[in-house]
């Protein structure tokens, strides 16, 4: 079965500092891997997508198949960033494609 | 488009009772997604449907939750009857495939959820 796994429930950071959001995955095939995220009293949305190596606001995530991780990486952390963090996993190729399965989310809070 | 509307926003109730919680995705999307989140388990997907067919309900708790979809601009998902433990925020989300097969990530939109409360 597949299930993803985000250790931290709460992250705190300065303002200017490295932020890493982990993420480990148990899969067993080539699943595609996103980060979305929910800003206070704002809707779930997309941040980014494993497969289109992209880079939004600021946010990276490499997908390391050996070590089954998705961890978001942002060099520079900004209070903006605040929110809460989920990453997920869908299946391309099973029968329930387009379900996502979860984490349980990471709440990031940037101090000033 | 005003996105997907979930209705009501907040809903209090006593334990027994029937909830309804209504969906509507946005026009021309073909797959709708129940998704129930709560500080325990995160977000966890109930059920979903493909052109207002249910596709996976294997999330579904327990026979007290359905989930229909009458038709493709509408769906609904009831719990009779309510338990405490039921307490959470449900999520609707459509996305399409654009009759490609392929589903398109960035237009898998979420709602803004209703709170649910049962005491």
């Amino acid at each position: 079965a597949q299930r993803v796994t985000q250790p931290e429930k709460l992250l705190s950071v300065f303002k200017g500092a490295p932020v890493e959001l982990k993420c480990n995955y148990s899969y067993s095939g080539s699943p595609e891997l996103f980060w979305y995220v929910q800003y206070s009293r704002q809707r779930l949305q997309l941040l980014l997508r494993h497969i289109s190596r992209e880079s939004i606001k600021g946010f990276t995530a490499d997908l390391n198949k050996g070590e089954t991780s998705f961890h978001l990486k942002k060099p520079f952390a900004q209070e903006e960033d605040s929110a809460m963090y989920y990453c997920a996993l869908s299946d391309p190729g099973g029968t329930s494609y387009g379900k996502l399965t979860f984490g349980q989310g990471t709440i990031l809070t940037v101090h000033p | 488009d005003a996105g997907v509307i979930q209705s009501p926003r907040h809903e209090v109730t006593e334990m027994g009772q029937e909830v309804t919680l209504r969906c509507k995705p946005i026009s021309g999307h073909d797959y709708l997604f129940w998704y129930r989140q709560t500080m325990m388990r995160g977000l966890e997907l109930l059920i979903y449907f493909n052109n207002n067919v249910p596709i996976d309900d294997s999330g579904m708790p327990e026979d007290r939750f359905s989930a229909k979809m009458p038709n493709a601009s509408f769906s609904t998902l009831k719990i009779q009857p309510s338990e405490p433990r039921d307490s959470a925020v449900y999520f609707c989300a459509s996305s399409s495939t654009g009759g490609q097969g392929v589903i398109n990530w960035y237009g898998y939109t979420f709602g803004s959820g209703t709170r649910l409360t049962v005491v």
